[in-house]
């Protein structure tokens, strides 16, 4: 089944303890990136990724880390999280080219609760 | 700045009649727009999307209306079902080379039987 897997599904953790949040995708996609979801404020996205090795920042990068060693994986990382850093994660996919290219594939939501 | 504006956050529709989300952008740049649907506890998923050289693309029961002179985007279901009751947020893709989205911030849309 072709799927975006993230993990953890929900995290509690405290300010200034480093995380990684996983991400894979079986698609062969080239594009991948992570979103935070927000109240009020929608999706936005944190970094991107267009290929192994080829990343950059999105609208809102500050206080995250991401790398691309791999096609398939796209971790987040939050070197010293805050609590400003509490919000629903979305790693998301895409093929980046051709008809269909386009269109995102979203994994299924990473809760983080930053105390 | 918001880029992409969904200036209602919720919707009510009898069940069997038409649901119309809005979406306003602010970049003609924009080359790409897309439709989610997102039920609480899930990821969102793609619903329909729209080239920026067309002005209308249809499947089934949802139709994506583009109107670029008024950066006018939006989403035609019908008819309407109790299971499309979700949260549904459209996107617009910056210019080609880039993979940058910016998304609306959601319009909630309640289905009543």
């Amino acid at each position: 089944e072709a799927q975006v897997t993230q993990n953890p599904r929900y995290l509690i953790t405290v300010t200034g303890k480093k995380l990684t949040v996983t991400c894979s995708q079986n698609m062969n996609h080239e594009y991948m990136s992570w979103y935070r979801q927000d109240p009020g404020l929608g999706l936005r996205q944190i970094y991107y990724s267009m290929n192994v090795e080829v990343t950059d920042k999105g609208d809102v990068p500050e206080g995250y880390k991401v790398s691309r060693k791999e096609k398939r994986n796209f971790p987040l990382i939050l070197e010293s999280p805050s609590p400003n850093q509490t919000s629903l994660y979305f790693c998301a996919s895409s093929l980046g080219h051709g008809i269909s290219g386009n269109t995102i594939y979203f994994g299924e939501g990473s809760w983080l609760t930053v105390v | 700045d918001q880029q992409v504006k969904q200036n209602s956050p919720s919707l009510s529709v009898q069940e069997g009649r038409i649901s119309i989300l809005n979406c306003d952008y602010t970049n003609s740049m924009f080359d790409y727009f897309l439709w989610y649907k997102k039920y609480p506890a899930e990821g969102p998923t793609f619903l329909i999307s729209i080239s920026s050289i067309k002005d209308k693309n249809e499947d089934g029961r949802f139709t994506v209306f583009l109107n670029k002179s008024a950066k006018h985007l939006s989403l035609h279901i019908v008819p309407s079902q109790p299971g499309d009751s979700a949260v549904y947020f459209c996107a617009a893709k910056r210019p080609s080379g880039t993979y940058k989205y910016i998304f609306g911030t959601g319009t909630r849309l309640k289905v009543l039987a």
